[in-house]
């Protein structure tokens, strides 16, 4: 049982470049969310889907795109990579939104721009 | 929004002594807080969460408390041990929101 699978796990992007970070689940989860994490600062949401064919913004969506694919996937897109994005980026799932499910994580995607 | 703070941001015990870890929540409407335990090179897992209408829950050495009047709720972990040692999450959410609101996180050594 994989749970949340994220790829790639490291990744070194140029300033401007752009990429995707593709996360995948196993356990039939309706809703998905990307996660970035940095130092004294937590865990900060930054885009979520609650079901399939929606998604909402976060606390720091700017800079980001996300798309939900399916049900079982949902992706990140930095489409003009900065500095400030660097991170370490967290894909987590919950069978239904908010209070009612907990929360599963990947094991993340270290992200450095030069 | 909610506002989610956590203390202490370290934390170092003997093993076998219990550490404490507390959080406090602004928004009234919250009604559910998870713990997550992060390894070093691993995402959150969960641990042990609680919901408003309990005051406390205890699962073998860990336990959580929560005090709704005054917004605060805290991790307890008795008789550490060295695998104990990670970062520790505390969160809040409420059955309506889609969204769950960290604190910073407390990094805990437990020494041998």
């Amino acid at each position: 049982n994989a749970g949340v699978t994220q790829t790639p796990k490291f990744q070194v992007l140029k300033t401007g470049q752009s990429m995707t970070l593709q996360c995948a689940q196993d356990m039939n989860h309706n809703s998905m969310y990307w996660y970035r994490q940095d130092p004294g600062m937590g865990l900060r949401l930054i885009y979520y889907s609650a079901s399939e064919g929606t998604t909402d913004k976060g606390e720091v969506p700017n800079g980001y795109n996300v798309s939900r694919l399916n049900k079982r996937e949902f992706s990140l897109r930095l489409e003009s990579a900065a500095p400030s994005q660097t991170s370490v980026y967290f894909c987590a799932s919950s069978e239904v939104p908010g209070a009612n499910s907990p929360l599963h994580f990947g094991n993340g995607t270290r992200l450095t721009v030069t | 929004g909610e506002n989610v703070e956590q203390h202490p941001s370290t934390l170092s015990v003997q093993e076998g002594d219990s550490a404490v870890i507390k959080c406090t929540y602004s928004d009234s409407a919250s009604n559910y807080f998870p713990w997550y335990k992060q390894e070093l090179g691993k995402g959150p897992q969960l641990i042990i969460d609680i919901r408003s209408n309990v005051g406390e829950k205890k699962d073998q050495r860990i336990a959580v408390t929560l005090n709704k009047t005054a917004k605060h709720f805290s991790l307890h972990i008795t008789e550490t041990q060295p695998e104990d040692s990670a970062v520790y999450f505390c969160a809040a959410s409420t059955s309506t929101g889609n969204q769950f609101y960290f604190g910073t996180g407390t990094s805990l050594t437990v020494i041998p």
